[in-house]
């Protein structure tokens, strides 16, 4: 079976102390790989979708890249505001279009 | 309204209430999703609905039912929850099937609450 691995499950920074978060996925074949964004009560905001190894997706503070078996959310000098959980998925080559989410990371950055 | 729209947004109901959540989608797209999302675990689907047409029931209790009369809108009827079934309910919605990665856009969530 598919599955999405995350961590940390939380991680505390203070104000400008870059970061990443990573999610470790194995699937038989990758259609795509997804992060979103959710901040508490909410639901997931859409940031990037990567799609081969070696790829990079950049939105203001935030990085993601791709390898074969993980991709990293890159945070370069966060801001208070950037605290949410971050949430990883992958949506596999072969049959539906069905996500398989990780269970996120907690980001906590504090002023 | 534009993007994914949920309500209500908080509902507490007792194990012999009946109760709807309702979901529309502003996106033109095709194919709907529910979610449930617990604390501490993967959001977890329940039903797909692909050009009104359920494509996916992930082995969900009987005690709910979905309804999809267009592709805009999509009902999660609710009957004689349990305790456990309390937690965020997330619809999303996507393009549908092209052969390419679909990207799925969600909602603000319904928090239920089963007393």
């Amino acid at each position: 079976e598919d599955q999405v691995t995350q961590s940390p499950e939380a991680l505390r920074l203070q104000e400008g102390e870059s970061s990443s978060l990573n999610c470790s996925y194995t699937v038989s074949g990758l259609r795509g790989l997804f992060w979103y964004r959710q901040d508490p009560g909410k639901g997931p905001e859409f940031l990037f979708t990567l799609y081969s190894a070696g790829e990079e997706k950049e939105k203001e503070r935030l990085k993601a890249t791709l390898t074969k078996k993980e991709s990293f959310l890159h945070i370069t000098a966060p801001k208070p505001e950037d605290s949410a959980t971050y949430l990883c998925a992958v949506q596999e080559l072969e049959g539906a279009n069905n996500l398989f989410f990780g269970t996120g990371t907690r980001l906590t950055v504090i002023p | 309204e534009t993007g994914v729209t949920q309500t209500p947004r908080h509902l507490v109901m007792g194990m012999t209430n009946k109760k709807s959540l309702k979901c529309e989608q502003h996106l033109g797209h095709n194919a709907m999703y529910w979610y449930k999302q617990s604390a501490k675990k993967p959001l977890e689907l329940m039903f797909v609905y692909n050009f009104k047409e359920q494509t996916e029931n992930n082995s969900v209790p009987s005690r709910f039912s979905p309804e999809c009369p267009n592709s805009s809108h999509l009902f999660l009827h609710l009957h004689t929850l349990q305790p456990e079934d309390s937690a965020l309910y997330l619809c999303a919605s996507s393009q549908g099937w092209s052969g390419g990665t679909d990207t799925q856009y969600f909602g603000p969530g319904t928090r239920l609450t089963v007393l």
